[in-house]
């Protein structure tokens, strides 16, 4: 059974940093784009970024660039999303998730962990 | 960017009625050379993760109830669910895997009226 289970998030000031981590079992984790994708209590999706399967592509979104790092290690099945500077706007579930594509990414998502809550306040 | 709109934000349906949501992109996601919409359907049920139901705008993932069906191309989008269960009540989503940014709809709320 593929299972993605994301973890790390928690209460941290404005400023600060935090780790997120996603454990993934049940597939070749290798062979596959993965994501992060958030949500604003309340709010819809946001794409935040993906890497490639062998960690050699990154993407982000305008509203992390610069603040936000995403990595993996495939020895480890997991993937990791370093996130410095926060602001109270990164205040969101972040949710790890396998692209739809085998060997290829299609960007499309599936499927998703629970998800882990962010909260960025003083 | 490419920007998704959905419709209605919220729509109430009768147990075993059909229910439509729209969706609009303000770009084409058709990929002409390959004559694929890259438009995926997501349904999020209270307090879970979304789940994948359709992509390239019409195929439903395994497992997913046939009553789900995606229809559309180009900028022009609907998810129908043809007879509604208790089960379905969810926020559904649309998203547009043509270009980066990927970028999703605003969410229909679905409820049983």
């Amino acid at each position: 059974e593929v299972q993605l289970v994301e973890s790390g998030g928690g209460l941290v000031q404005p400023g600060g940093s935090l780790r997120l981590s996603c454990a993934a079992s049940g597939f070749t984790f290798s062979s596959y784009w993965m994501h992060w994708v958030r949500q604003a209590p309340g709010k819809g999706l946001v794409w935040v970024s993906r890497i490639k399967g062998d960690g050699s592509t990154k993407n982000y979104a305008d509203s992390v660039k610069g603040r936000f790092t995403i990595s993996r290690d495939n020895a480890k099945n997991t993937l990791f999303l370093q996130m410095n500077s926060l602001r109270a706007e990164d205040t969101a579930v972040y949710y790890c998730a396998r692209d739809f594509g085998y060997d290829f990414t299609v960007n499309c998502f599936d499927p998703w962990g629970q998800g882990t809550l962010v909260t960025v306040s003083s | 960017d490419i920007v998704m709109t959905q419709s209605p934000d919220s729509l109430a349906v009768s147990l075993g009625e059909r229910a439509t949501i729209n969706c609009r992109s303000s770009q084409s996601v058709l990929h002409s050379s390959k004559n694929k919409n890259y438009l995926a359907w997501y349904q999020q049920k209270p307090g879970q993760p979304p789940k994948l139901l359709i992509y390239w705008a019409s195929t439903r993932e395994s497992g997913v109830p046939d009553r789900f069906s995606g229809s559309g191309s180009g900028t022009d989008f609907t998810l129908t669910i043809s007879s509604l269960q208790a089960e379905d009540v969810a926020v559904y989503y649309c998203q547009q895997y043509f270009s980066s940014p990927l970028t999703f709809g605003g969410g229909t709320k679905v409820e049983i009226k």
